[in-house]
């Protein structure tokens, strides 16, 4: 069964540094997403993504971030100049495989660690 | 703007009780979902309610959805242990942008 796959699934990195979160979604679907889930709270939205650029972004999505679909298969989200809050588990997410109005399927989380 | 409600945030119940949770959202909405999430895990979907009425079940866990009232309720029937998890209810809609939006999550711990 296709599935959206996260790497690495967990990374430690120090505070001020820049990581790169990768993403490969389902293969033919096209709207690709960014969730976060701070330890012990709820789903936050990040970011949507569809034909090769942002759709929309939530009020966390700020400068710091950026997304990325470098080569038709992987889906990045780059954190720069990272802060001890940004310590979260990123969640991608991949749907619309037949049109927007479709479900969206979760990859297993990366867990970013800021030290 | 889409806001969603989860009741209770937390529940401890013994092995074979039953229980509801409850998921209010503030708007109309295209789609109603729950999520069940382990420690330190992904989320695993659950159910997807996509009209009035809807009703699915799956084991001892049956979601319903009532739009009119923008109210959804996964009940827990003759509850085991291993259902000790965390459960989202979420709403998405192509008015905004089909994000997903979520509770806060229930914690339900079974006791034995």
């Amino acid at each position: 069964e296709p599935e959206v796959t996260q790497t690495p699934s967990h990374q430690v990195t120090q505070m001020g540094q820049e990581v790169i979160l990768r993403c490969v979604p389902i293969s033919n679907h096209l709207y690709f997403y960014w969730y976060r889930q701070i330890l012990g709270q709820k789903v936050e939205f990040l970011v949507s993504f569809y034909n090769n650029e942002i759709s929309e972004k939530s009020e966390i999505f700020d400068d710091q971030f950026s997304v990325e679909r470098p080569d038709g298969s992987n889906f990045t989200l780059k954190i720069r100049s990272t802060k001890l809050e940004d310590s979260a588990m990123y969640f991608c997410a991949s749907g619309g495989a037949s049109g927007a109005n479709t479900e969206a399927f979760f990859g297993q989380g990366t867990r970013l660690t800021v030290v | 703007e889409l806001k969603v409600e989860q009741n209770p945030l937390f529940l401890s119940m013994q092995e074979g009780k039953n229980y509801t949770i409850y998921c209010n959202y503030s708007t109309t909405s295209d789609r109603l979902y729950w999520y069940r999430q382990d420690p330190g895990k992904s989320l695993e979907s659950l159910f997807v309610l996509l009209s009035n009425g809807a009703v699915k079940q799956e084991g001892r866990l049956m979601a319903s959805l009532d739009t009119k009232a923008r109210l959804s309720t996964l009940h827990i029937t003759a509850a085991v242990h291993d259902l000790s998890a965390t459960y989202f209810c979420a709403v998405d809609g192509m008015e905004y942008g089909n994000k997903l939006v979520f509770g806060a999550g229930t914690i339900l711990r079974v006791k034995s």
